[in-house]
């Protein structure tokens, strides 16, 4: 089945640096790929679309100078925290859907990346 | 406003039957979806529902009723391994995934 990719898993960095993560759809091409935040105990919460070749779609809320979303290519997605903050401590799991032929909608997790700032 | 409701928490025995119903209102409807999610971990896909009835994955069950707004996931011979949350989430007219809270389950032995 479709895989997604995402890397690094953990990351732990100072107050003020950026961290980026990867997201890559191994094996189907995804023009369109999500980004959630998930806070302790909360549901996912949708921060961006990334879309390829675009600008990305950001949620009410979400500052896109802080979080940038790069869609270079059909398979790679990255999200840049910028200027690391503890309040930006949290689980970051992209998503993409195989949007191939036969209609499948169903959409595919990466592993997820536990971001800790400290 | 768009909006997804499932219990809080539930709890059930090792080797018994649970039910996590989901009621959904959304802008459109291309489906419903259920994701098995351990503490820790991202969500992994375990149904998807976009026409009405029931589809059967082995212990995993899921129903979906579209004029209701209303789907259920039933989990049979509930092992340990079972205690997750389980989130349900409608995909809406703009193909976007609209995510419920997510039900906590608990399996006592």
């Amino acid at each position: 089945g479709a895989v997604v990719s995402q890397h690094p898993s953990r990351v732990i960095c100072k107050s003020g640096t950026s961290v980026k993560i990867e997201c890559r759809s191994l094996d189907f091409q995804a023009t369109t790929m999500f980004w959630y935040r998930q806070f302790p105990k909360q549901s996912l919460m949708l921060m961006a679309t990334s879309n390829e070749g675009s600008k990305a779609t950001y949620e009410q809320g979400v500052e896109k100078d802080k979080f940038l979303i790069n869609h270079a290519s059909l398979t790679l997605s990255t999200l840049t925290v910028t200027s690391a903050h503890p309040e930006d401590s949290s689980f970051y799991i992209c998503s993409a859907r195989d949007e191939g032929g036969g209609g499948d909608t169903e959409a595919f997790f990466g592993q997820g990346t536990r971001l800790t700032v400290v | 406003g768009q909006n997804i409701d499932q219990p809080t928490e539930m709890t059930a025995t090792e080797g018994a039957i649970v039910q996590i119903n989901c009621t959904y209102q959304t802008s459109g409807f291309n489906g419903l979806f259920w994701y098995q999610q351990h503490a820790g971990e991202a969500p992994t896909f375990l149904s998807y529902n976009v026409l009405d009835g029931l589809e059967e994955k082995g212990r995993f069950s899921s129903f979906l009723s579209r004029s209701k707004g209303y789907s259920y996931l039933l989990l049979k011979e509930l092992q340990m391994k079972d205690s997750a949350s389980y989130l349900c989430a409608v995909l809406d007219s703009n193909y976007q995934l609209i995510w419920g809270a997510g039900t906590k389950l608990i399996i006592k032995p």
